[in-house]
């Protein structure tokens, strides 16, 4: 069974103060690792998509790096804007030729001006 | 990026209505759709896969009778929930699978809607 693991849950950062986040997972035959951004009371805001060991994405102050085993999104000199719960998820097949996801429970960041 | 929508964004219901939320994709088509709940500080729970011209397909647990799902088209799926009791006020998101080149798919998800019931 596919797994999805976040560390850590909560993460408290100076405003400016970088720091990485990370997604541990466990699939059999990964079609992609996705990183999503969750405001309170709003649905998840697609980040990035990442396919293959190696693989590098950038958006802003954000960058996602993925490796054999684990996904990292790192967060150079964040803003209190930036504060958010960020979730990793992987595919699996659900049938009729589409996808499901697996969610990891999320890391929820706090910027402190 | 690809864009989903939900309507209402909120709703207020009295126990023992129903209520039905929208879900649409806006600039692609969606054979698949797919219904999640959120309770507070909770990560999202599949509640079902909506399919376009099939029967929606149920997580265990999640009762078919009370949460209704239609996929009357490409672009929109539909939740209704029957006869709604206090329990059922809950945030529900929508979401929708975009075909990517690597024959992957990405999901995108709607705003959510607030169901309260009193």
């Amino acid at each position: 069974e596919d797994q999805v693991t976040q560390s850590p849950e909560a993460l408290r950062l100076q405003e400016g103060e970088s720091s990485s986040l990370n997604c541990s997972y466990t699939v059999s035959g990964l079609r992609g690792l996705f990183w999503y951004r969750q405001d309170p009371g709003k649905g998840p805001e697609f980040l990035f998509t990442l396919y293959s060991a190696g693989e590098e994405k950038e958006k802003e102050r954000l960058k996602a790096t993925l490796t054999k085993k684990e996904s990292f999104l790192h967060i150079t000199a964040p803003k209190p804007e930036d504060s958010a719960t960020y979730l990793c998820a992987v595919p699996y097949p659900s049938g009729a030729g589409s996808y499901q996801l697996t969610f990891g429970k999320g890391t929820k960041l706090s910027v402190i001006p | 990026g690809a864009v989903v929508s939900q309507h209402p964004s909120r709703v207020i219901c009295k126990s023992g209505t129903s209520v039905k939320i929208e879900c649409r994709s806006l600039d692609f088509q969606a054979t698949t759709m797919f219904w999640y709940r959120q309770f507070p500080k909770k990560s999202l729970m599949l509640m079902a896969t909506s399919n376009e011209g099939s029967k929606a397909t149920y997580e265990q647990g999640v009762e078919k009778d009370k949460f209704l799902i239609n996929h009357a088209s490409l672009t929109l799926s539909t939740l209704t929930v029957t006869s709604a009791h206090p329990e059922d006020s809950s945030f529900y998101i929508c979401s929708a699978p975009l075909r990517q080149e690597r024959a992957s798919y990405e999901q995108y998800f709607g705003p959510g809607t607030r169901l309260t019931v009193t």
